[in-house]
């Protein structure tokens, strides 16, 4: 079973519209959890981390289910920009810096 | 904004040749890391480093590869003898401390091996 698991789509929605992406992890112990994005061919880029009470970054909300070990990224009112893959990342507990990443989803926001 | 910085952008080189990658870390940053990103793959941990030493590694960096802190600004990995696999987006990034502090990442490196 891969550690971080993603659909890697791709999603292509219209602008405006609200997409979700949905990630799980196999270690339970996994410690902390984020969502980057990365360009095509570029670095990447952290978009937000995600805590157990979820949180939200203006058109973004990041959810996190311990229990089914399940994280999920919505976007709000797409925009063009947001076109990109997305990357749900794990860090592993015992004091293990490595990040671990999915494959990530790509999103194409079309006019 | 500080970031992290990495030369070249491109790099190309004949297998079995020898190469080293830079990259130049935040200034205050303290833990230091390489992922490699085959193309159309997931990111891969490479090695993280911190006080001038490896703190963690995977099973990626064999004997081939090679991390260094040379000067107090630039990090560098070498891989002694390239193979075509290694053929690949090289990242660098940095953290300040702590487990969950956010690592910032370098443009990469795009290694091709011939």
């Amino acid at each position: 079973r891969k550690e971080v698991e993603q659909d890697p789509g791709p999603f292509n929605v219209p602008e405006g519209a609200t997409v979700a992406f949905n990630c799980t992890y196999s270690n339970s112990a996994s410690q902390s959890f984020f969502w980057y994005r990365q360009d095509c061919r570029k670095e990447p880029k952290l978009l937000m981390s995600v805590y157990s009470s979820g949180n939200e970054d203006g058109r973004f909300t990041a959810q996190l289910n311990r229990a089914s070990q399940y994280i999920s990224l919505l976007i709000r009112d797409s925009k063009l920009s947001d076109s990109a893959t997305y990357l749900c990342v794990v860090n592993y507990r015992t004091g293990r810096r490595a990040l671990t990443f999915g494959s990530g989803t790509r999103l194409q926001v079309q006019p | 904004e500080p970031e992290v910085t990495q030369t070249p952008s491109h790099q190309v080189t004949q297998m079995g040749q020898e190469v080293i990658l830079r990259c130049v870390p935040i200034s205050n940053h303290l833990y230091f890391y390489w992922y490699r990103q085959i193309l159309g793959q997931k990111v891969e941990f490479l090695v993280s480093f911190y006080n001038n030493e490896i703190s963690e590694k995977s099973e990626i960096f064999d004997d081939q590869f090679s991390v260094e802190r040379p000067d107090g600004s630039n990090f560098t990995l070498k891989i002694r003898s390239t193979k075509l696999e290694d053929s690949a987006m090289y990242f660098c990034a940095s953290t300040v401390a702590g487990l969950a502090d956010t690592q910032y990442f370098g443009p990469g490196t795009r290694l091709t091996v011939l």
